[in-house]
């Protein structure tokens, strides 16, 4: 596909779980963003990936957050031990290059609900 | 204070009219502007970049000024899918390596 996809679009968990998000970027793209929007918020940066350069994490909220690119294309965002204030949709995002300016082109989410 | 700031809104206004919204940023370092538009539980897509010398595409305006640092966008003669969530999107070009975004400005354009 042309876009990014991300999977599952939908989920549902028990609090306690962990759940696994995955984002398929453009092809070609080397940056990777993982962004958390809370219902009727704005967007909560998360984590973000440039080619081979160590990932900016600073945005992570806590320990049960980790994501992970492997061969500088799919990436997994895990939440251990899931909390209620987990909920929220989770966008992945890609771009060709940030620093030239780029703009960055966003999934259409995976919604997670932690009840 | 937020790197990012943005009047929440709601901007409620007839079709036709002339709306703009305003957004300041704190890291005057800060070199690539952006507006994005979000639909209702969609994800954001970019409207426009915002350049030094201001830019228009079609009835959309939008302008920076470093001095202050801010940015605004203008929407004239307001059309029923204008309605959205506007985003003000800044690279802060220093340490987080990522965009910073603005928590938006909600309009509603009524018939």
């Amino acid at each position: 596909g042309a876009g990014v996809s991300q999977s599952p679009s939908n989920k549902v968990t028990e609090k306690g779980k962990d759940v696994e998000l995955r984002c398929d970027p453009i092809s070609g793209h080397t940056a990777l963003y993982w962004y958390r929007q809370s219902l009727g918020q704005g967007l909560e940066f998360l984590i973000y990936f440039q080619g081979n350069s160590a990932p900016d994490k600073s945005g992570l909220p806590s320990d049960r957050f980790s994501a992970e690119r492997t061969g500088g294309s799919v990436s997994t965002l895990t939440i251990q031990r899931t909390q209620q204030e987990d909920s929220a949709v989770y966008l992945c995002a890609s771009s060709p290059l940030l620093d030239s300016g780029n703009t960055i082109y966003f999934g259409e989410g995976s919604w997670l609900t932690v009840v | 204070r937020k790197e990012v700031e943005q009047d929440p809104g709601p901007f409620n206004v007839p079709e036709g009219a002339t709306v703009a919204f305003n957004c300041t940023y704190s890291n005057s370092a800060s070199q690539s502007f952006f507006w994005y538009r979000q639909d209702c539980r969609k994800e954001p897509k970019l409207l426009m970049s915002v350049y030094s010398s201001g830019n228009e595409d079609g009835r959309f305006t939008a302008q920076l000024n470093r001095a202050s640092q801010y940015i605004s966008l203008l929407i004239r003669d307001s059309k029923l899918s204008d309605s959205a969530t506007y985003l003000c999107v800044v690279n802060p070009y220093t340490g987080r390596r990522a965009l910073t975004f603005g928590s938006g400005t909600r309009l509603q354009v009524q018939p």
